[in-house]
């Protein structure tokens, strides 16, 4: 089935450093999201993303964080800079349209900050 | 806000036997939310297993089946028979519709005795 590609998988880094997570969505969709999961705990909703445009973003979502896709290419969440508190597996998931009711998830990259 | 609830962490069924892993969900954003099934298998990514987008119907899929169920606001999940290659984490979540933010919830890992 269709694919969702996350790089890199793992990334450790110091804090108040920057960092950025790359997402390679299904190629015709659309819509684009990222999700956080934190160790032991439920995977939660941080943003999406449609037309260039954030259309919706949770509490979780801080001013330190920010998400692009310029040119068509990987779609992209930017922490800078990071906290402790940032350490988590991130998920990228796209869909076909809004409604689509099915998200295709990547694989996760776990970050991990020192 | 939304919420998601999976009673059980970790489940063992011996194969063969019948399966039924709990999900209740409370919503203050939309009356009837879309209902989700997604699992994660072993060293893949989350997948999309069952959905159901309106209330008092059934999903199913790869022998699975799930019911909304509006008066009781649940969504269990149940199988007949289980098989060994069922093991996995299973998370029921909801989406409120348009933007499809997805609520999780904590998942529940399902291990299968041979």
């Amino acid at each position: 089935g269709p694919k969702v590609l996350q790089i890199p998988s793992h990334q450790i880094i110091d804090m108040g450093q920057m960092v950025t997570l790359n997402c390679d969505p299904v190629s015709n969709h659309l819509y684009f999201y990222w999700y956080k999961q934190i160790l032991g705990q439920q995977m939660e909703f941080l943003v999406n993303f449609y037309n260039g445009k954030v259309m919706e973003k949770s509490k979780l979502f801080k001013d330190q964080f920010s998400v692009e896709r310029p040119d068509g290419s990987y779609f992209t969440l930017k922490i800078q800079p990071t906290a402790l508190e940032d350490s988590a597996v991130y998920f990228c998931a796209s869909s076909s349209s809004q409604g689509a009711m099915e998200q295709y998830f990547g694989p996760g990259t776990r970050l991990t900050v020192l | 806000g939304d919420s998601v609830t999976q009673t059980e962490g970790q489940v063992t069924v011996s194969e063969s036997k019948s399966l039924i892993i709990n999900c209740t969900y409370s919503t203050t954003s939309i009356a009837y939310p879309n209902l989700f099934w997604y699992v994660r298998y072993p060293g893949e990514g989350l997948q999309l297993l069952l959905k159901v987008i309106t209330a008092g119907q059934k999903g199913s899929s790869r022998g699975f089946e799930a019911t909304y169920n509006k008066e009781t606001t649940s969504f269990h999940l149940q199988k007949a028979s289980v098989q060994e290659s069922d093991s996995a984490v299973y998370y029921c979540a909801l989406g409120e519709g348009g933007n499809e933010k997805i609520t999780f919830g904590a998942g529940t890992k399902l291990t299968i005795k041979p």
